[in-house]
């Protein structure tokens, strides 16, 4: 089954600072990479979404990037924000199912 | 107008009991999850249905036992509660199309704690 392995585990910034997190997975015949945001006491959340045919997607602060030839993907949070403070979660599909990473609790100092 | 409704949001219970958490979705999505959270937040996926039909069955003790009445529903039944199912435990839903190639919508999650 599929393997994602997420890294760190914590990433302490300073407001305005960017953050990145880093994931690599196992299955080559993963094809959809989300991440999902999990506040503190609540729901997981997606905010941004990579399909296996791009390499690169944006949406506002935030940005997904996508090697599949290594296998790896990563999460690039930009100019953080105090609201930003959150565990983070990748996930790669394999077999009908979505296989989590550990996640990353990301703390934004102000 | 709740995407993902779980009941309860909180559970306590004694070791040996049976428990049940209810789910309901009202996206008209035709897959639906039971997701299981640690301590450690690690998020697992326990079960999937697709249209009332179980499709991903992980390695769970066969205490647990979902039920899927129709596709906007999907309950979790627990027999003889053990220490270590102590969780919280999330439902969620989305499309469907061959895969989870699809946003999943995490119901509110419940927290269950065994004593």
């Amino acid at each position: 089954g599929e393997n994602v392995e997420q890294h760190p585990s914590t990433l302490s910034v300073q407001e305005g600072d960017s953050a990145v997190i880093k994931c690599t997975y196992s299955d080559s015949a993963s094809n959809y990479f989300p991440w999902y945001k999990q506040e503190l006491g609540k729901r997981p959340q997606l905010i941004i979404d990579i399909r296996s045919n791009v390499g690169e997607k944006k949406d506002q602060r935030i940005a997904v990037t996508l090697n599949k030839t290594a296998k790896h993907f990563s999460l690039h949070i930009t100019e953080t924000q105090p609201e930003d403070s959150a565990v983070y979660f990748c996930a790669a599909d394999n077999d009908y199912k979505l296989s989590f990473g550990a996640g990353t609790t990301v703390t934004v100092r102000a | 107008d709740t995407a993902v409704s779980q009941t309860p949001k909180y559970l306590v219970t004694q070791m040996g009991n049976d428990k049940s958490i209810k789910c309901e979705q009202n996206l008209g999505h035709d897959t639906m999850y039971w997701y299981k959270q640690d301590s450690k937040k690690f998020l697992k996926i326990m079960f999937s249905y697709n249209n009332k039909e179980l499709i991903i069955n992980e390695t769970v003790p066969n205490r647990f036992s979902p039920k899927s009445p129709d596709k906007a529903h999907l309950n979790l039944h627990i027999n003889s509660l053990e220490l270590g199912d102590s969780a919280v435990y999330f439902c969620a839903s989305s499309q469907s199309g061959g895969g989870p190639t699809y946003e999943q919508y995490f119901g509110p999650g419940t927290r269950l704690t065994v004593t």
